[in-house]
């Protein structure tokens, strides 16, 4: 199974601030890299799913980038809100849409 | 895209007992996942459920443990078996075509073993 790391593992975030955290992944055989936000009592949900290198992905005011030769992406979400608050989960898949997750990133945007 | 339900969304259960966890999916699909978190650990895979074969495992977990059945294209369930305090998880079932694309989750549902 692969070894997947995010960092922060938390953090607060002042409503209006931007923040960013990052994922780490295995370099070699890399097929794709998902994030997703899970809300809590909720089903997660897809953000993206990234393939190339050097991609970058934008949806409102959340982004990511991928760098697949160094193995990391980051996901930014500019100009932080209250319904931001939420936990972000990177995934990469290793084999038959298997996905090995990291442990998150939960953060927490204060009004 | 697909839309998942799982029942129940929560349970307190007491040790030595099992809970059988259902998934429906709104449309037909190959491959079902079942997944869990335990506290302040990552979403990790317990098995892949395929439809008229036995579920395929990922190491540390075993169908003596989670019994997985797959009657057809849009449901299965998920057994947990004789609980201890450790199965306190949030289990989801999951359905995906490819690595290359989305998965879809179910809400979860959220165990306690007392």
């Amino acid at each position: 199974i692969l070894n997947v790391e995010q960092s922060p593992q938390s953090l607060h975030v002042q409503e209006g601030d931007s923040t960013n955290f990052t994922c780490s992944f295995p370099s070699s055989n890399f097929y794709a890299l998902h994030w997703y936000r899970w809300e809590t009592a909720k089903s997660p949900e897809a953000l993206f799913v990234m393939t190339l290198n050097g991609d970058e992905k934008k949806k409102g005011r959340i982004s990511a980038t991928l760098n697949t030769k160094e193995g990391y992406s980051y996901l930014y979400i500019k100009g932080s809100q209250p319904e931001d608050s939420a936990t972000y989960l990177c995934a990469s898949p290793y084999g038959n849409n298997r996905l090995a997750f990291g442990k998150g990133n939960q953060v927490v945007v204060i009004p | 895209s697909a839309v998942i339900s799982q029942k129940p969304s929560r349970d307190i259960c007491q040790r030595g007992t099992s809970l059988t966890i259902q998934c429906q999916v709104d449309s037909q699909v190959t491959m079902m996942f079942w997944y869990r978190q335990q506290p302040g650990q990552s979403l990790t895979l317990i098995a892949t459920a395929n439809q008229g074969s036995e579920a395929t495992y990922e190491s540390g977990f075993v169908i003596d443990k989670f019994p997985i059945s797959r009657p057809n294209l849009t449901f299965s369930t998920l057994t947990v078996s004789n609980m201890s305090p450790e199965d306190s998880s949030i289990y989801l079932c999951s359905v995906g075509p490819s690595s290359y694309n989305e998965q879809f989750f179910g809400p979860g549902t959220r165990l306690t073993v007392l």
